[in-house]
């Protein structure tokens, strides 16, 4: 049982560059969301998924894409990276407990 | 909407002192509340949460919170605090059929002294 897994751990992009961060979970959890960490703004959300098919914005979701086809992966596209795109992101999931299980984060910087 | 407070960025205990960190939320609606912990370079991890049942919530590591509705808030504490507990915490808050719809406060970095 690996919980929730991301990759890549780091990653550093030219701006215009696109790119994806994986994201996957093994507990069969409904919910799955992704969020960016900037220092003194705790995490905002950016996209969230209450099951397959089905997605939602969150607080930030300018500039990002997702997609759920599988209730395991849940990818987060970036576009067009801009520098202000720079942070730590993390994916998490829960199921109806609500109590969100977090991956190890993906630390991105846009150069 | 909902949203939530953590007062204070910056908290400094002595070990063995008593550990309070403060969280206000504000929602229409009955919340689901959380408390997170995240050591440098890690993913978050939870410590407790509080939905709907008993108003005071144990979590790991000796932690626990109290839900006060009056006051709407939701302040961690703990009795003694140990070296280890030096971190970052953060207060989450959602509702009823918004499982995937966390909102953090600010956090609150926690320096333990010897």
């Amino acid at each position: 049982n690996a919980g929730v897994t991301q990759t890549p751990k780091f990653q550093v992009l030219k701006t215009g560059q696109s790119m994806t961060l994986q994201c996957a979970q093994d507990m069969n959890h409904e919910y799955m969301s992704w969020y960016r960490q900037d220092p003194g703004m705790g995490l905002r959300l950016i996209h969230y998924s209450v099951g397959a098919g089905i997605t939602d914005q969150g607080e930030v979701p300018n500039g990002y894409n997702v997609s759920r086809s599988t209730t395991e992966d849940f990818p987060l596209r970036l576009l067009s990276a801009a520098p202000s795109q720079t942070s730590v992101y993390f994916c998490a999931s829960s199921g109806e407990t609500y109590e969100q299980y977090f991956g190890p984060g993906t630390r991105l910087t846009v150069t | 909407a909902q949203s939530v407070t953590q007062l204070g960025s910056h908290v400094s205990v002595s070990e063995g002192a008593l550990v309070l960190l403060r969280c206000n939320y504000s929602s229409s609606v009955p919340p689901y509340l959380f408390w997170y912990v995240q050591y440098p370079n890690q993913g978050l991890q939870l410590l407790l949460k509080y939905t709907s049942a008993a108003t005071l919530v144990k979590g790991i590591n000796g932690f626990e919170a109290e839900f006060k509705k009056s006051e709407t808030s939701f302040h961690l504490t703990k009795p003694s605090a140990h070296m280890s507990d030096a971190a970052e915490y953060f207060c989450a808050v959602t509702r009823y059929n918004q499982g995937g719809k966390l909102i953090f406060g600010q956090g609150t970095e926690l320096s333990v002294k010897p």
